[in-house]
C-alpha cells in the first residue's frame, strides 16, 4: 500500500523559507519510472503542480517558480523535500505531495502571514 | 503551459441523474489525461487515467472518453456519495495542469 505523508509549518511569515517534507512507503524512489510531485491548492483554487524529482534525481521545476523552489530526496529515509524561498501570502495554500496519479498525500495547510 | 478548461463550473443534480462534464486541451495531448474527485478538506482521488480507463476499485458508473482536445466525464447514476468536485489533469507535457474543477452539487 502506497501511502504519502506531508509535514512542515502551518504558519510561516513572509519572506520566510517553507520547508516541506513528504515521507512514503509502498515504494522506492530508486526504482526507475518512479516520481514524487509537490503540488498546492490555494483556498477555493485550482490545483497547481509545483516540481517533480524523478527516481534518477532528475529535477522539474513549474517555470514561473523556478527561482524559488528547491525538490531534492533521501532514499535512504524515503523523503523528499521541498524548499520554497521568500514566501508571500500569496503563496497560503494547502501543499499535497503525491505519486501522480494514484497516491496522494492529505496535504499540509500553510498561512502565510505576519 | 497546456490549458485545460472545463464545462460546467458547476452543476445541481439529484441522485440517480446522468451528469456529464468536459474537459478541453488548448493543445493536443493524446490520451494523457486522469480524472480525480475531491471532497472538501480531502486529497484528490484518481477516478480515471489514461482519458478512459477506470482505476480499480471504482465503480463503474463512472465513465470517461475522448482523446486530443476534447475529453468528457460522465457518471451515470449519481450516487449520495458522488457530490464533490472533479477536475480532469494532463499528463502530456510538463508542467503538469489541471481543469479548474467542476462542482456537483445537490439540486
Amino acid at each position: 500500500q502506497v501511502t504519502l505523508t506531508e509535514s512542515g509549518p502551518a504558519l510561516v511569515k513572509p519572506t520566510q523559507t517553507l520547508t516541506l517534507t513528504c515521507a512514503f512507503s509502498g515504494f522506492s524512489l530508486t526504482t526507475s519510472g518512479m516520481r514524487v510531485s509537490w503540488i498546492r491548492q490555494p483556498p477555493g483554487k485550482a490545483l497547481e503542480w509545483l516540481a517533480r524529482i524523478d527516481w534518477d534525481d532528475d529535477k522539474f521545476y513549474r517555470t514561473s517558480l523556478r527561482t524559488r523552489l528547491s525538490i531534492s530526496k533521501d532514499p535512504s529515509k524515503n523523503q523528499v523535500v521541498l524548499k520554497m524561498t521568500n514566501m508571500d501570502p500569496v503563496d497560503t495554500a494547502t501543499y499535497y505531495c503525491a505519486r501522480i496519479p494514484d497516491s496522494w498525500g492529505q496535504g499540509t495547510l500553510v498561512t502565510v502571514s505576519s | 503551459d497546456i490549458q485545460l478548461t472545463q464545462s460546467p463550473s458547476s452543476l445541481s443534480a439529484s441522485v440517480g441523474d446522468r451528469v456529464t462534464i468536459t474537459c478541453q486541451a488548448s493543445h493536443d495531448i493524446a490520451h494523457y489525461l486522469n480524472w480525480y474527485q475531491q471532497k472538501p478538506g480531502k486529497a484528490p482521488k484518481l477516478l480515471i487515467y489514461d482519458a478512459s480507463n477506470l482505476e480499480p476499485g471504482v465503480p463503474s458508473r463512472f465513465t470517461a472518453g475522448g482523446s486530443g482536445t476534447q475529453f468528457s466525464f460522465t457518471i451515470t447514476s449519481l450516487q449520495s456519495e458522488d457530490f464533490a468536485t472533479y477536475f480532469c489533469q494532463q499528463y502530456d507535457n510538463l508542467p503538469l495542469t489541471f481543469g479548474p474543477g467542476t462542482k456537483v452539487e445537490v439540486k
